[in-house]
C-alpha cells in the first residue's frame, strides 16, 4: 500500500493563478481531509469528507474547493491565489469506527505564492 | 469552537533528559485525544487516548488522558536527538456534522542536545 500520496511536492504559483492539489489514498478509508500548516503553528482544518459526494467546511475553507467524487481521491482547488495561501497542504485520511480514529498523513505540499 | 492548547510551545533539554509535553482541550462531543510526533514532513501517529487514567506506553514515550481535568501529557523519559521534532496533540470531536474531525493544537517544539 502506498497509503496517502500528494502531489506535486512543491509549487509556486503567481498571485491570481489557480491550481489543484491532489491526494489519493489507497487504504479504502471513508474519510479524508485537508490541512495547511503554517510556519510554527499546528494544523489548520481546511475541508473534510465523510464519503465520496460529501463534504463539509473545516475551520479556514475560504479561498478553497474541494470536490469528493471517488473514494480515493480528495483534489482541493485553488481559486485566486494569494500570498496568505503560503503553506504546507497535507492531506490525510481516516477510518472511523466509533467516533475516534487515527488519521495518516501524506506527504505534503509545500505552496509559494508570490 | 473546539479548541486544543499545548504547552510548553519550545523545550529545549540535554540528552537523558525526560520531558512532559502538556495538553488541554475543549471539544464538544469529545471522543479521543491523539498524539503526533512531526519530523520534517507529515505527522506520525503515536498514541490515541479515550479512556481516563488509562496509560498507553511504547518504548521510552507514555501517555495518559484525564478527562475530568480535559487534558493529556505525554512523557518522554532518557531523551535521544531522535526525538527532537515538534509533538501535536489533537482531540477528536464525534458529534453531529463535526464526525471525525480533530482539532489540532499548535504543537512543542522539543529541541534534544547531546
Amino acid at each position: 500500500n502506498a497509503g496517502v500520496t500528494q502531489t506535486p511536492k512543491f509549487r509556486i504559483l503567481k498571485i491570481g493563478q489557480s491550481m489543484t492539489l491532489q491526494c489519493t489514498q489507497d487504504m479504502n478509508h471513508n474519510y479524508m481531509y485537508w490541512y495547511r500548516q503554517d510556519p510554527g503553528m499546528g494544523l489548520k482544518l481546511i475541508y473534510y469528507s465523510v464519503g465520496a459526494g460529501i463534504t463539509d467546511k473545516g475551520e479556514v475553507p475560504n479561498g478553497y474547493n474541494v470536490s469528493r467524487s471517488t473514494t480515493e481521491d480528495f483534489p482541493l482547488r485553488l481559486e485566486l491565489a494569494a500570498p496568505s495561501q503560503t503553506s504546507v497542504y497535507f492531506c490525510a485520511s481516516s477510518y472511523f469506527s466509533g467516533g475516534a480514529g487515527e488519521q495518516f498523513f501524506g506527504p505534503g505540499t509545500r505552496l509559494t505564492v508570490l | 469552537e473546539d479548541k486544543v492548547v499545548q504547552s510548553p510551545l519550545s523545550l529545549v533539554v540535554h540528552e537523558g533528559d525526560t520531558v512532559t509535553l502538556n495538553c488541554s482541550y475543549e471539544v464538544t462531543n469529545f471522543r479521543s485525544l491523539l498524539w503526533y510526533k512531526q519530523e520534517k514532513k507529515a505527522p506520525t501517529f503515536l498514541f490515541m487516548l479515550t479512556s481516563s487514567g488509562i496509560e498507553k506506553k511504547s518504548g521510552r514515550l507514555s501517555s495518559i488522558l484525564d478527562k475530568k481535568e480535559l487534558s493529556s501529557i505525554l512523557n518522554i523519559t532518557a531523551t535521544q536527538t531522535g526525538d527532537s521534532a515538534i509533538y501535536l496533540c489533537a482531540g477528536s470531536n464525534a458529534g453531529g456534522t463535526s464526525y471525525g474531525k480533530l482539532t489540532f493544537g499548535q504543537g512543542t517544539i522539543l529541541t534534544v542536545h547531546p
